[in-house]
């Protein structure tokens, strides 16, 4: 069964270092999204992605943030410049159009210090 | 905004008994419905759905939820829980059209004791 995919599975970085979150949606989707969950927190909404373009961002989603499809497969969430805020757990979500199941990934369990 | 509110933060309970988790959700339109589960260490998976038709929906290993549009509610429920459904449970709820972010709520720690 085709399944959204996460790398890397876990990430340490250091307070300002800039990272890359990777992900490959289900082949055939076109709606893509990024949720974080800070640990012990609720699964909060970053932002929508269709037709290379942002759909809907969170206030969460500021300008340190951006996404990238830059080939037919992947699809990215930059973090420009980390802060200790930032350590949380990220997953990727994907859907068909005109469908509302989502499709999420394992996550990335970024670590910030 | 669309809002979703779960009223249990921790659930401890023995095996074989019942289990039933509260969800309300707030949206003036029409909306589409789902629990989803997190077992320790992984990923997000899907227990069930509601999309339109039959409010009493039921899903995967004896899950089974009923929205009840009156309450603005999608209650989870098992009949006889087991120690591997030990887990944190999620409520969510996604406005039907358009861009469709999930919001999640703020989910139940279920402890289920052997």
């Amino acid at each position: 069964e085709p399944e959204v995919t996460q790398t890397p599975s876990h990430q340490v970085t250091q307070m300002g270092q800039e990272v890359i979150l990777r992900c490959v949606p289900i082949s055939n989707h076109l709606y893509f999204y990024w949720y974080r969950q800070i640990l012990g927190q609720k699964v909060e909404f970053l932002v929508s992605f269709y037709n290379n373009e942002i759909s809907e961002k969170s206030e969460i989603f500021d300008d340190q943030f951006s996404v990238e499809r830059p080939d037919g497969s992947n699809f990215t969430l930059k973090i420009r410049s980390t802060k200790l805020e930032d350590s949380a757990m990220y997953f990727c979500a994907s859907h068909l159009a005109g469908v509302s199941e989502q499709f999420f990934g394992p996550g990335t369990r970024l670590t910030v210090l | 905004a669309q809002s979703v509110s779960q009223h249990n933060h921790h659930v401890i309970l023995s095996e074989a008994a019942s289990l039933e988790l509260g969800c309300n959700y707030s949206y003036g339109g029409t909306v589409n419905l789902f629990w989803y589960v997190q077992y320790p260490g992984q990923h997000l998976q899907l227990l069930l759905k509601y999309f339109s038709g039959d409010p009493l929906v039921k899903g995967i290993k004896g899950f089974e939820a009923e929205f009840i549009k009156s309450k603005f509610s999608f209650n989870l429920r098992k009949p006889s829980v087991q120690w591997s459904d030990t887990a944190e449970y999620f409520c969510a709820v996604v406005n039907s059209g358009g861009y469709q972010k999930v919001t999640f709520g703020t989910g139940t720690k279920l402890q289920v004791i052997p």
